[in-house]
């Protein structure tokens, strides 16, 4: 069954500093990765997907995040954090076996500091 | 821009009324969700439905039931609430299922007395 992990229910970063969220997956077929983010009050909207073409995949807000498949990681990284990026970060994952069910890790809230 | 509506923002009720939660979608989506949002447990699936009058259960559907009668509306349903579901309630709807991508409503904050 499909799983997602996330490590670190919390992270706080300075301003200017790299944002590292880390996420990891389990499924036995390629799946499609998924970062949502979610201000306070808010609904989710999607930051970034893998649908299997380039592993390294840039969304909005200069975030990124890399595919790797031996290490079944998902982390996502922003080189210069901002204060407008505190928010909750949920990683997800769907699959053909799942039935394409998008299955969320537990989320992280990232703090920056100022 | 998908826009999904969450009927209420924000609900109190007493144990054991029955309480419907509304989701509209206005891009003629095929697939819809429902999912609760507690601290420390992400977003849990409680039902889904890839087409219309179509349902499959989630991960937690014990207490919940859904109704989709048209395309664009989905339902959800608790029969006698408990105070173990006062939670965020957030509606969601995708093209199809090879698009992937979630478009979410504001959510509803369910608070059983």
């Amino acid at each position: 069954a499909q799983s997602v992990t996330q490590l670190g229910s919390h992270v706080s970063v300075s301003e200017g500093a790299l944002v590292l969220l880390r996420c990891n997956y389990s499924s036995s077929v390629p799946p499609y990765l998924f970062w949502y983010v979610q201000y306070p009050n808010q609904g989710l909207q999607l930051l970034l997907k893998y649908t299997s073409a380039a592993t390294l995949v840039k969304g909005i807000n200069g975030f990124e995040a890399e595919f790797k498949k031996s290490e079944t990681s998902f982390h996502l990284t922003k080189p210069s954090a901002h204060m407008s990026d505190a928010a909750e970060y949920f990683c997800a994952v769907s699959d053909l076996n799942g039935g394409f069910k998008t299955i969320f890790g537990a989320g992280t809230r990232l703090f920056v500091k100022a | 821009d998908v826009k999904v509506t969450q009927s209420s923002r924000y609900l109190v009720k007493r144990t054991g009324e029955k309480v419907f939660l509304e989701c509209v979608q206005d891009m003629d989506h095929e697939n819809m969700f429902w999912y609760r949002q507690d601290p420390g447990l992400g977003l849990r699936l409680i039902y889904f439905s890839y087409d219309v009058k179509m349902k499959e259960k989630g991960d937690i559907p014990e207490g919940y039931s859904v109704s989709r009668e048209k395309k664009e509306r989905f339902s959800l349903i608790l029969e006698s609430a408990s105070t173990n579901q006062t939670s965020m309630y957030l509606c969601a709807s995708r093209q199809d299922r090879a698009t992937g991508e979630l478009f979410f409503g504001e959510g509803s904050r369910l608070t059983v007395l």
